[in-house]
């Protein structure tokens, strides 16, 4: 029963590295998400994909792109990292828009130094 | 943008005390989900909710969807130590501009000294 799953678990950069976050999901969901979670914030969407090849941004998109390349699969890249994107990093993903409920990964704890 | 206001923002619980919390927005969902968050982990849905006035069970727990359709509430009976961790509340607006789940900034759960 993997579900979804990211890579890396943590993650240590310095100010103007890049990376990608990978996430990917077994459940042939439609709907994939890209979130960041931060002391006080909850949860707050950066980009999500409504189906292969389709990416849209959320309410928090600066600093960052993905890609859908694969139905299953789901990237994050930081092209430049800055402190303010220390945080930790959720993916979730659903069956549809409809009925959205989403699951999510075990999240990626990034700290930019 | 359409926000939710969850609280309490934290509690402290002694084992075998009822807890409760809440939801509100100024804007209507059609659907409210309830997740729990464990340190570490990423949130795992608790109970989701279709209808206003619907009551659903699952356990220990209790949630409700008001019937404005503006709010939420979720009741855990007799907690135990391992109902320590965050609630997230999220909604879900099919008419919105986006269609995805706006989500609470959390209750955090902690068990008395």
């Amino acid at each position: 029963n993997a579900g979804v799953t990211q890579t890396p678990k943590f993650r240590v950069l310095k100010t103007g590295q890049s990376m990608t976050l990978l996430c990917a999901q077994d459940m042939n969901h439609e709907y994939m998400y890209w979130y960041r979670q931060d002391p006080g914030m909850g949860l707050r969407l950066i980009h999500y994909s409504v189906g292969e090849g389709t990416t849209a941004k959320g309410e928090v998109p600066d600093g960052y792109n993905v890609s859908r390349l694969k139905k299953q699969n789901f990237l994050l890249g930081l092209e430049s990292a800055a402190p303010s994107q220390t945080s930790v990093y959720f993916c979730a993903s659903s069956y549809s828009r409809g009925l959205n409920i989403q699951y999510f990964g075990a999240g990626t704890r990034l700290s930019v130094l | 943008g359409q926000q939710l206001n969850q609280s309490p923002q934290s509690m402290f619980i002694q084992e075998g005390e009822d807890v409760s919390m809440n939801c509100t927005s100024s804007s209507i969902f059609n659907t409210w989900l309830w997740y729990k968050q464990d340190p570490g982990e990423g949130p795992v849905l608790l109970i989701a909710l279709y209808k206003a006035g619907e009551l659903t069970s699952n356990g220990r727990l209790t949630a409700q969807f008001g019937i404005t359709r503006k709010d939420s509430f979720l009741n855990i009976s007799a907690s135990i130590p391992s109902d320590v961790g965050i609630y997230f509340c999220a909604g879900l607006n099919y008419g919105g501009s986006q269609g995805n789940l706006i989500f609470g900034k959390g209750t955090k759960l902690s068990v008395k000294p």
